[in-house]
Formats: structure tokens, sequence, C-alpha cells
């Protein structure tokens, strides 16, 4: 079975700085993707970043950027020039390569951005 | 092109009645998973619909069941409720199962059991 620990029930960070939300796995899966969803209190969940595991390098969207260490099951989550918009409840995810998109959540990290 | 949709927003029921939640996926998906998050948690996995088939199911009992019509769309029903049934219920869509493709969740269903 797998597990995703998210160990930051709330963090905060003030507009245009930058952010850094941990994530550990526990699995004994060789092939997986591991995804960072954002939920904002409109509650829609919407794909942040994915990293897959075969891949070395980190994944980057804009703004959004990963740091994957395969070794140490860790993939946290760094937010650049953080925006109001950011705001929002953000959970790491994991699913094994082939088991048809079942995701195991993490219990989450709620992000407040200040001015 | 409309994304995941569900209905209702909301529900109220008491405990022992039964609910259906549904859900009608992003278009040309084929595929839909179903969670549960309770308020402070994580979505659960529940079980997820391809070809009008149940193909995977999550540590949930049977009270919970479901069903996938020919156009894709889903249903999830809760009989017997119990109090701890309150949650979100989110509903997410995809392409054919096998190697990952993306999901992509609807807004929920808020389900208050009193």
């Amino acid at each position: 079975a797998q597990t995703v620990t998210q160990s930051q029930p709330e963090m905060s960070v003030q507009e245009a700085e930058t952010v850094t939300l941990s994530c550990t796995y526990d699995t004994s899966e060789n092939n997986y993707y591991l995804f960072w969803y954002k939920q904002p209190p409109s509650r829609q969940m919407i794909l942040v970043i994915r990293q897959e595991a075969y891949k070395q390098q980190n994944a980057t969207e804009n703004r959004f950027s990963v740091n994957f260490q395969k070794a140490a099951k860790s993939f946290s989550l760094k937010i650049s020039d953080s925006q109001l918009g950011d705001t929002a409840m953000y959970f790491c995810a994991f699913v094994p390569t082939g088991t048809a998109s079942k995701l195991t959540f993490g219990t989450g990290t709620r992000l407040q951005v200040t001015l | 092109d409309a994304g995941v949709t569900q209905s209702p927003t909301h529900l109220i029921k008491t405990r022992g009645q039964q609910v259906t939640l549904r859900c009608s996926p992003k278009s040309g998906h084929d595929t839909v998973s179903w969670y549960q998050q309770a308020l402070g948690q994580g979505p659960q996995f529940i079980f997820q619909y391809y070809e009008e088939e149940e193909r995977q199911r999550g540590n949930f009992p049977d009270r919970f069941s479901g069903h996938q019509f020919p156009n894709y769309s889903s249903e999830l029903n809760v009989n017997a409720l119990l109090l701890g049934d309150s949650a979100l219920y989110l509903c997410a869509s995809s392409l054919v199962p096998g190697s990952y493709n993306e999901q992509f969740f609807g807004p929920g269903t808020r389900l208050t059991v009193l």
C-alpha cells in the first residue's frame, strides 16, 4: 500500500515571496507518477504539476517547480513570486504506473498568501 | 468545452436514508472515478468505472455502489447513510485507463448526514 504524508497543515507567505510545501511518500513501486493538486476555496481540484518517477529532471510549470528526490521519497513544491490567487489547499498525490488512475492523496497543506 | 459537472451541489440527508450523486465527465473522456473527501482530509478513492463496469475499488463498504451509463456519465449511490458519510464527493474523469492520463475533477457534491 502507498502512503503520502504532508507534514505542514498550514503555511503562510507574503505576496511575491517564495514558499516550499513538503511531501513524502512510501511505496515499493519503481514506476509511478507524483502530482501536486490545488483546491481553491471554490473546491474544484486542478492539477498544478506532474512528475514521472523515471525522469531525473525536476518538473517546472511557470512559477511552480518541484524538487523530486526519489531515493529519499520526497517531492516538494516550490511556488515562486506568490500571488493572492495561489491561496488554496495543496494536495500531494501518487499513482503507480498502470493502476488506472487510482490516486492516493496526502492530507493537504493550507496555503495563505498575504499582502 | 464543458468540464466535469456534478449534481446536486449540496445535499442533506438523515441517517439510514439512501442518496444518489451524479457526474458528467469532460467531453471526450470515458473513465469516471469517485473520491470521498472528509473535512480536513485528502480525497479517498472509492471506485472507478470504465465501459460501464467497475474496474477498481478502494476500501469502501458495499453500501457504496455505482453505475456508468452508455454516454459515460456516472452515478454514485450510498445506502443506509451514516453520520460518517458526511463529506465532499468528488468525481474525476479521464481517458481510458492504462498509462496515466490526467484526471479532471468536478466541483463536488457536499453531502451532510444528520
